[in-house]
């Protein structure tokens, strides 16, 4: 089974502090993801890696950064953390398309993040 | 701008039921369209998906109706059980990127 893992499930953080959300992989997948849920709201795009040290902006990357450095783990930085940013933050991978990819998504369980 | 829309917000039903969510999208480059399931505390999964060369597509209780002409697309959740409480969102994506554009999602409450 595809196992994506969120090392974090909760966080307290206070404002201006620096956060990592650590997400890893296992299965070879080169696609990964970061999104954020709020209530009324849905699964908003962050960021995506479509390969090691590669990102793009997804529809809401303000305030946020990633990194890539091994093909199985992708990082989310807030540099300073706002109380705006209080969510939940879930990250995905999947395979490239056209290599048998049926464009599922895998989701990590989530990682819940309270701003003060 | 939400490119996929989704209604109702909210969906109680009795068990045994049918439940339908809607979605609407504008982009008609889109070609693949999921429902994902949330369980609470857990993340979203892939529950089904259907391409736009077929109108209909089954698995079990679930099944996907789509509608090229009007850019809609439902799924219908028949004799609704307890354990389907969650919620749902739909999507779409185009050209097999990966990139899906999600709607807000349905809870959806069967009570028994």
């Amino acid at each position: 089974d595809v196992k994506v893992t969120q090392s974090s499930r909760y966080l307290v953080k206070r404002t201006g502090e620096k956060v990592f959300l650590e997400c890893v992989q296992d299965m070879d997948h080169e696609n990964m993801f970061w999104y954020r849920q709020d209530p009324g709201l849905g699964l908003r795009l962050i960021y995506f890696s479509y390969d090691v040290k590669m990102k793009e902006k997804g529809d809401i990357p303000e305030g946020y950064s990633v990194s890539r450095e091994k093909k199985e783990r992708f990082s989310l930085i807030l540099e300073s953390a706002s109380t705006n940013q209080t969510s939940m933050y879930l990250c995905a991978s999947t395979s490239l398309p056209g290599r048998a990819n049926t464009g599922e998504l895998f989701f990590g369980e989530g990682s819940r993040l309270t701003v003060l | 701008q939400q490119q996929v829309k989704q209604s109702p917000q909210s969906l109680i039903v009795q068990k045994g039921g049918i439940s339908i969510i809607n979605c609407a999208y504008e982009n008609t480059a889109f070609d693949y369209f999921p429902w994902y399931q949330q369980f609470p505390g857990k993340g979203p999964a892939l529950l089904i998906a259907i391409r736009p060369d077929v109108s209909e597509k089954k698995e079990g209780r679930f099944t996907i109706s789509f509608n090229k002409s009007a850019k809609q697309f439902s799924l219908h959740i028949m004799d609704s059980q307890p354990g389907d409480s969650a919620t749902y969102f739909c999507a779409a994506s185009k050209g097999g990127n990966n990139r899906l554009a999600f709607g807000k999602g349905n809870q959806v409450v069967v009570i028994p």
